[in-house]
């Protein structure tokens, strides 16, 4: 089975931290994704990946950055938390082949920004 | 980009039949997705339909898809309490393999 693990399912930061979030994906996938979740806004895309250092911006980038130097690891950077980032943060992991683009989930970090 | 919606609350009694129903803007989408979210846990793929088809059945699951009108719906028979849960619609576009998730139904199935 393909597991996505999240560092953290609940994390409390105040404003203006620095603040990591981790995702690691044992099954070799090229695409890793990081989300995030509000009531009423359903998953909205913040940035992907498609390769070892390579990222793209999804929807909504502002405010946050990316790393991936390990295919397994995609990490997510809120350089300067603030309070309208506090939600639930879900990533996600594909393969680049084999036909659907079935979507792997972690089972989410709740952050909560004060 | 694409637009996906779907309505945010739907509530069944256990044994009726469910259907939640999904609009999407993008037609190039190569596949559609139903994924269910259970309380505390992250999504999962319940099912999808390739887009040259109008309906899959799967066991109590059957999907069907109007392209014309860029529907898409999902129905449960049968539904049971463990058939609670967000149910998000998606499509698949703009390449890399992403995939625009809906905002989500909320399923509440009273026993």
């Amino acid at each position: 089975d393909v597991k996505v693990t999240q560092s953290s399912r609940y994390l409390v930061k105040r404003t203006g931290e620095k603040v990591f979030l981790e995702c690691v994906q044992d099954m070799d996938h090229e695409n890793m994704f990081w989300y995030r979740q509000d009531p009423g806004l359903g998953l909205r895309l913040i940035y992907f990946s498609y390769d070892v250092k390579m990222k793209e911006k999804g929807d909504i980038p502002e405010g946050y950055s990316v790393s991936r130097e390990k295919k397994e690891r995609f990490s997510l950077i809120l350089e300067s938390a603030s309070t309208n980032q506090t939600s639930m943060y879900l990533c996600a992991s594909s393969l680049s082949r084999g036909g659907t683009y079935e979507q792997y989930f972690g089972p989410g970090t709740r952050l909560t920004v004060t | 980009g694409e637009d996906v919606e779907q309505s945010l609350f739907l509530s069944v009694r256990e044994g009726d039949s469910s259907v939640i129903n999904c609009t999407y803007t993008d037609s190039s989408s190569t596949y559609l997705y139903w994924y269910k979210q259970e309380p505390g846990a992250g999504l999962q793929l319940l099912t999808y339909i390739f887009s040259n088809m109008d309906m899959k059945q799967d066991q109590r699951l059957t999907v069907l898809l109007n392209k014309k009108d860029k529907h898409l719906s999902l129905r449960i028979a049968d539904t049971q309490t463990g058939d609670s849960a967000i149910y998000f619609c998606a499509g698949d576009s703009g390449g890399y393999q992403k995939v625009t998730f809906g905002t989500g139904t909320k399923l509440q199935v009273i026993p």
